[in-house]
């Protein structure tokens, strides 16, 4: 079974410049969520989708963050404009289904954003 | 608002050793929490769930405990290998039911295992 794949996987831009990630989660998974890791410190959810709608994006930058799951399969997180702060490793989870139990998530490797 | 509790400094031990990792949790009553290894330079991967109705999980050398009056998990491994060193975080669900999967993460102990 195929894992959850990330592109880029390093991307380096300047201040105030735009930047894309794309994330495809494993076949069949219906929860795909976006986490911000800045460097010693755990993963902080963004976005989470049910299919291809927001479950909940309460801890996203609405400002400069956006995020879409069309189609309810692969989805993209943009930052316009990047802020030196948001240099971290952007990770993207995907998971079955969304239950009141307790879901596993599967991660992918994660894209290492570095802001000058 | 609740908050998750690692510690944050790195936890040296030798081969064979039993690794004993600790999560403490504060203003909250999690009905789960999960435990995840971070390599570096790679995503999370899940180890193991325990629930609040169970004392105690084990997977092969790995054990896990749920105090819920203490609200503190340990996470213990157990004949350590040097394969074993890793970041390990521990996740716990939210107090809203309503987004039962949304997970907060600690910010992880990083465990190191000598020969």
């Amino acid at each position: 079974e195929a894992g959850v794949a990330q592109s880029p996987r390093y991307k380096i831009i300047e201040k105030r410049q735009s930047v894309a990630f794309w994330c495809n989660p494993i076949s069949g998974h219906a929860t795909l969520y976006w986490y911000q890791q800045i460097l010693g410190q755990g993963p902080k959810l963004l976005i989470q989708f049910q299919n291809n709608g927001v479950v909940d994006d309460s801890q996203l930058p609405k400002d400069r963050f956006s995020a879409e799951r069309l189609k309810g399969v692969d989805s993209t997180l943009k930052i316009q404009p990047a802020k030196l702060e948001d240099s971290a490793v952007y990770l993207c989870a995907s998971s079955l289904v969304s239950l009141a139990g307790a879901d596993t998530q599967y991660f992918g490797p994660g894209t290492r954003l570095t802001v000058l | 608002s609740q908050k998750i509790e690692q510690n944050s400094e790195a936890l040296n031990i030798q081969e064979g050793k039993t690794a004993t990792l600790t999560c403490n949790y504060t203003n909250y009553s999690p009905a789960y929490l999960q435990w995840y290894r971070q390599d570096p330079g790679r995503g999370p991967v899940f180890l193991l769930l325990i629930r609040e109705n169970e004392k105690e999980k084990r997977k092969e050398r790995l054990k896990v405990t749920f105090d819920t009056t203490l609200k503190q998990s340990l996470f213990h491994i157990t004949a350590s290998q040097p394969a074993d060193s890793a970041t390990y975080l521990c996740a716990l669900p939210p107090t809203d039911t309503g987004t039962a999967s949304k997970l907060t993460f600690g910010t992880g102990t990083r465990l190191q295992v000598t020969l």
